[in-house]
Order: structure tokens, then sequence, then C-alpha cells
């Protein structure tokens, strides 16, 4: 198995514009789990879902981030518009029930 | 809730020294508790886990053993390299399947 797929895996982009980072799970795995990493919070979990339903959005920091899971294989995390406190790595992770969670590669975003 | 704490880092030592970084957790329950390493621009990846009290997780050298009566999951390894140096994440899952992580702790090791 490829492992957890995440693309890209450098943004670079200007306040204001749209970003939208990508992850394609392990076949099978029926959690998906969206965190972000920054020296000063550690890692924080902004969201996950179960059967692409999302179940606990409690952790995204405001509307300018939405996330879909429009199926098994593939999920979006959108900031609009990007500012430059949200320059992070964002992580996409996922398991199976009960099962150990795998991260994918990550992707560093700067926001200029 | 759920928490975890681990020792503040940088964690510096020199290669073939002993390393402990201490993990602490608070919990309902019985949680299943890990070790995450995370290498330079990489992700996280599992490290070793233990399910139960009194289990020892074990992986490439490292280990913890689940204390209930302290509450801990000390990481121990009993001679580094410089290739261990990483960030170290301690975590514990409960009933809910959703991990609970430490800030993490960075490990250097020198030659």
């Amino acid at each position: 198995d490829a492992g957890v797929i995440q693309s890209p895996r450098h943004e670079v982009t200007e306040m204001g514009q749209e970003v939208t980072l990508r992850c394609k799970p392990i076949s099978g795995h029926d959690y998906l789990f969206w965190y972000r990493q920054t020296m000063m919070r550690g890692l924080e979990l902004l969201i996950y879902f179960n059967n692409n339903v999302p179940i606990d959005d409690s952790g995204m920091p405001e509307d300018r981030f939405s996330a879909k899971m429009p199926n098994a294989s593939f999920s979006t995390l959108k900031i609009q518009p990007s500012e430059p406190r949200d320059s992070a790595v964002y992580f996409c992770a996922s398991s199976s029930t009960g099962g150990t969670q795998y991260f994918g590669p990550g992707t560093r975003l700067t926001v200029l | 809730g759920n928490s975890v704490t681990q020792m503040e880092g940088p964690v510096t030592l020199s290669e073939e020294a002993f390393l402990t970084i201490n993990c602490t957790y608070t919990a309902t329950g019985y949680p299943s508790l890990f070790w995450y390493v995370q290498y330079p621009g990489e992700g996280l990846q599992l490290l070793l886990k233990a399910t139960k009290a009194d289990d020892k997780g074990s992986n490439k050298g490292f280990e913890a053993t689940y204390r209930k009566e302290t509450t801990s999951f000390h990481l121990e390894k009993g001679s580094v390299q410089v290739s261990d140096s990483a960030v170290y994440f301690c975590a514990l899952r409960g009933g809910s399947y959703i991990p609970t992580f430490g800030r993490g702790t960075s490990l250097i090791v020198h030659p």
C-alpha cells in the first residue's frame, strides 16, 4: 500500500488566496483526520471523519476553514481566504476503527 | 478529558548515551498508549504501543512500559544513535478511538 498520500507537499500563496489541500487515505480505513502542526501550538486536530461523515470539527479555527470527504478515497481541506497565521504543516491521517493511525507526509503551507 | 504531558525538549545527548523521555497521562478508563516518531520533513509514524497495564511496547531498541499506578509511559533506549534524532510524541487513545497527543519532545543526538 502506498500509505496516506497528500498533495501538494509544499504550497506558497499570498494572503487572501484560496488554498486547497488534498488527501487520499489508506484503502479500507474508515477514519480520516486533519491536523495542523506549528511550533507554537504543536499538533492540533482540526476535524475528523468516520465513513466520510464529519464527526467533530470543533478544532477548525474559524469559518475560513472547511473540509469535505466526498468519498472513501479522497478528502480536501480548504482555506478561503488564507492569512499568514495559517502558515503551518497540515497532516492527514487515516485509521481503521480501533487501529493504528497512519500519517501522510504533510503539506507545508506558507502564506505570504 | 484526556491529556498527555511530555517533558520539554530539546533533549541533547551524545551517541551511545541512555535515553529517557517522560510521559504521563490523564484518562478515564483503560486507554491504549503510544509513542510516535517524526523525522525531519516527514509525518508521524508509530514507534511502539501498549494496550493494557504492565504491557511493554518495544521497537528498534526503544521500550516503554504502561504503568497504570503512576499513569506513565516513559520512553527509553539504552544506546542512542545519531539517526534517532527526531521528535517523539506520546499519545493515548480511549474508547472514542480518537488519539490525544502530547506536545512532542525533540531529541538531538551528537556524534
